[in-house]
C-alpha cells in the first residue's frame, strides 16, 4: 500500500513564525502534491513537484515556498506564518508512470495560526 | 480553469442508495476521481473516470458523461461507515497533474 505520511498532525505558531511542513511517501512516486482544505472550499492546490529539484505553483501559492531535494519529501514552507493560513494541509503523491495517475494523501496537519 | 458543483449535504437512511452528482466544466476534461474522506482523516481514492459510462466497485458505481460534464457517485446498500464527505476532482490536459476538487458532499448515514 502507498503510504504518505505528514511530520505533524496538528501545530500551533504564532504570526511571523517560520513553519516547516514535511511529507514523505515511501513508494517512488514522482509526483508531490500540497494543498489546503478550507470548508466550503474544498481542496486547493497550492504547489506541487514533478521531479526533484523541480516545482510548480498552483492556484493558491502566495505565501508559500516548496523544497524538493529528495524523491521522497516534499516540504511546505510558510516564510511568515499569518492568521490567514490556518488551514487543513495535505499532502499527496502520485505514480506517472501509472495509468490512472491516481492521487494518494497523506493524513493532513491542521495548523493554527495565533 | 474548472467549475466543479457538488451538492453539500446528503441525508438517507441505512440500507438505502444514495447517488452524489457533479457536474464540471473544464478545458480539456482528462479524467474524474471520486475520493472518500471521514472526518478528520486523509481522502481516499474510490474511483476513476476517463470514458463515458459506468464504473461498478461492488457498493460503489461512478458514472460519467462527458458529453453533459456529468458524473455521479452511487452507494448502494448503505452502512453507517460510509457517513463521509465525498468529493470529485477533475483532471484537465492542459496539465495532467493537476486536479480540481469540488467542494465535497457531506452524506450523513442514519439508523
Amino acid at each position: 500500500d502507498v503510504k504518505v505520511t505528514q511530520s505533524s498532525r496538528y501545530l500551533v505558531k504564532r504570526t511571523g513564525e517560520k513553519v516547516f511542513l514535511e511529507c514523505v511517501q515511501d513508494m517512488d512516486h514522482e509526483n508531490m502534491f500540497w494543498y489546503r482544505q478550507d470548508p466550503g472550499l474544498g481542496l486547493r492546490l497550492i504547489y506541487f513537484s514533478y521531479d526533484v529539484k523541480m516545482k510548480e505553483k498552483g492556484d493558491i501559492p502566495e505565501g508559500y515556498s516548496v523544497s524538493r531535494e529528495k524523491k521522497e519529501r516534499f516540504s511546505l514552507i510558510l516564510e511568515s506564518a499569518s492568521t490567514n493560513q490556518t488551514s487543513m494541509y495535505l499532502c499527496a503523491s502520485s505514480d506517472r508512470t501509472g495509468g490512472t495517475d491516481t492521487q494518494y494523501f497523506g493524513p493532513g496537519t491542521r495548523l493554527t495560526v495565533l | 480553469g474548472q467549475n466543479i458543483d457538488q451538492p453539500t449535504e446528503m441525508t438517507a437512511t441505512e440500507g438505502a442508495i444514495v447517488q452524489i452528482n457533479c457536474t464540471y466544466q473544464t478545458s480539456g476534461f482528462n479524467g474524474l476521481f471520486w475520493y472518500q474522506q471521514h472526518a478528520g482523516e486523509a481522502p481516499t481514492f474510490l474511483s476513476y473516470n476517463v470514458l463515458d459510462g459506468l464504473e461498478e466497485k461492488g457498493r460503489f458505481s461512478s458514472f460519467l458523461s462527458r458529453s453533459k460534464g456529468y458524473s455521479y457517485l452511487l452507494l448502494k446498500e448503505l452502512q453507517m461507515k460510509d457517513s463521509a464527505s465525498y468529493l470529485c476532482a477533475v483532471r484537465s490536459r492542459s496539465n495532467d497533474y493537476k486536479l480540481s476538487f469540488g467542494a465535497g458532499t457531506t452524506v450523513t448515514v442514519r439508523a
